[in-house]
């Protein structure tokens, strides 16, 4: 088990690209996150799945976002017409369903540069 | 979710022991008190997590007050690897169990 994969790790674009990120979670996790992080604030939530269901979207996945998990494995989180303001690192986490605490493992995330 | 308390920065020597403190005074009976950190330019990592006994793993311990308005995070040993941000969250356990970050306690460990 390699942990939580994010791919590009880096990603530099001019605004008004499209972009997408790929995250692959840990195999047995059938929960998986997606938060956007900017300079000096603690990652922001964007949106969760629960195997393939997207259960919860953050206000701040505005209709630009876009994030998929279709087969309830890999997860892909896509931008439209990205703007300067996008700029952040995008991270992505997972967890196992289980009573009790809820632990969460992150990636290392993918840094958005929107120029 | 109940919010939580914690000071912008703190530092400590290396080698010494890092208590980095936390208040949740609005924490409900069925949260639990969760510890991540983040080292610059990486994803938050677990650290420990805790309902109302005290905690104790191979990175850390935590301990929670008797009426669970506080904790402190404890690292008996601090490195200077130990320098990043750490997040005190709070969140009731089970079903859909996203975790909101605060700003966190930057922790600088100095030779």
């Amino acid at each position: 088990d390699t942990g939580v994969s994010q791919d590009p790790r880096h990603k530099i674009t001019k605004r008004g690209q499209n972009v997408t990120f790929r995250c692959d979670p840990i195999s047995e996790h059938n929960r998986l996150y997606w938060y956007r992080q900017t300079l000096g604030q603690g990652p922001e939530f964007l949106t969760y799945f629960q195997n393939e269901a997207q259960l919860e979207k953050s206000r701040l996945l505005s209709d630009r976002f876009s994030a998929e998990r279709p087969k309830g494995s890999f997860s892909t989180l896509e931008i439209q017409r990205t703007e300067q303001g996008d700029s952040a690192m995008y991270l992505c986490a997972s967890s196992i369903r289980a009573s009790g605490a809820n632990v969460l493992t992150f990636g290392a995330g993918s840094r958005l540069t929107v120029l | 979710d109940a919010k939580t308390t914690q000071p912008p920065s703190m530092d400590c020597a290396e080698g010494r022991a890092a208590n980095l403190p936390c208040n949740h005074s609005t924490i409900s009976g069925n949260e639990y008190v969760y510890w991540y950190r983040q080292i610059h330019s990486q994803g938050p990592q677990y650290i420990i997590h805790g309902l109302k006994n005290n905690e104790t793993n191979e990175m850390a311990s935590l301990i929670i007050t008797e009426d669970r308005k506080s904790s402190t995070l404890i690292l008996p040993h601090a490195t200077l690897r130990d320098t990043a941000v750490y997040y005190c969250i709070v969140r009731v356990g089970g079903a859909n169990s996203k975790l909101t970050f605060g700003k966190g306690i930057t922790l600088s460990v100095r030779p």
